[in-house]
């Protein structure tokens, strides 16, 4: 049985950097085709993929927001981790991580985290 | 999203069959899957590849890509179909994922 749930901080100040965490079993990121991903959701509002690692240690980024965003894998233990850099009260959203299937340009999300909430404010 | 085009919203009478489109500039030369989100959860994979059901999804659940539209088709609909419906496709020359705007499906 595939499981992922985040972790994180509920509260954030501006400008101040968010780290969050994805611990996951029932699967492992050293399988080809295997990768996870960060996708959020602010409030109201649709789906936004944010960063994909995958099992070779490849990393991709939303476009818009690349140069705040690093994802990391360690293998050993598990775990995903995206850090959010320079946060601003847009970014208040729930952060989902999502095991995601890859073949080549094909890739699906088919397995989420239940989300945490994040909320940016003074 | 401006790359994905869905309705915000649509309304259907149980047992009737709902058309949940997805457009975008030549998207037959994508994959596309479909997800399903009911208030308060996580998304949940419904069909993915265009028209495949991942293991568990009824099969009322139905998809097809032809053109500049992917559609996403449930027939019967129950009340438990209320939710928002989200398309999401890899564009590789970007090496980014794309998620359509979301339609939401009111069961009357």
């Amino acid at each position: 049985q595939v499981t992922l749930r985040e972790s994180g901080p509920a509260l954030v100040k501006p400008t101040q950097t968010l780290t969050l965490t994805c611990r996951f079993s029932g699967f492992s990121l050293t399988s080809i085709e295997m990768s996870v991903s960060w996708i959020r959701q602010p409030p109201g509002k649709a789906l936004e993929w944010l960063a994909l690692v995958d099992w070779a240690g490849n990393k991709y980024y939303n476009t818009s927001m690349k140069t705040r965003l690093t994802i990391s894998k360690d293998t050993s233990e598990n775990q995903v981790v995206l850090i959010l850099t320079n946060v601003d009260p847009v970014d208040t959203a729930t952060y989902y991580c999502a095991r995601t299937l890859s073949f080549g340009p094909v890739k699906r999300f088919d397995s989420w985290g239940q989300g945490t909430v994040v909320t940016v404010s003074s | 999203s401006d790359f994905l085009t869905q309705s915000p919203s649509m309304s259907v009478a149980p047992g009737q069959t709902a058309i949940i489109t997805c457009g975008g500039t030549n998207i037959d030369r994508y994959s596309v899957h479909w997800y399903q989100q009911r208030p308060g959860q996580a998304p949940v994979l419904v069909v993915h590849d265009d028209r495949d059901r991942p293991s568990g999804i009824p099969e009322r659940f139905s998809g097809s890509n032809s053109g500049n539209t992917a559609t996403l088709t449930i027939s019967r609909v129950e009340a438990g179909d209320e939710a928002d419906y989200y398309c999401q496709l890899w564009d590789s020359s970007e090496d980014s994922g794309v998620f359509g705007g979301g339609t939401k499906l009111t069961v009357l």
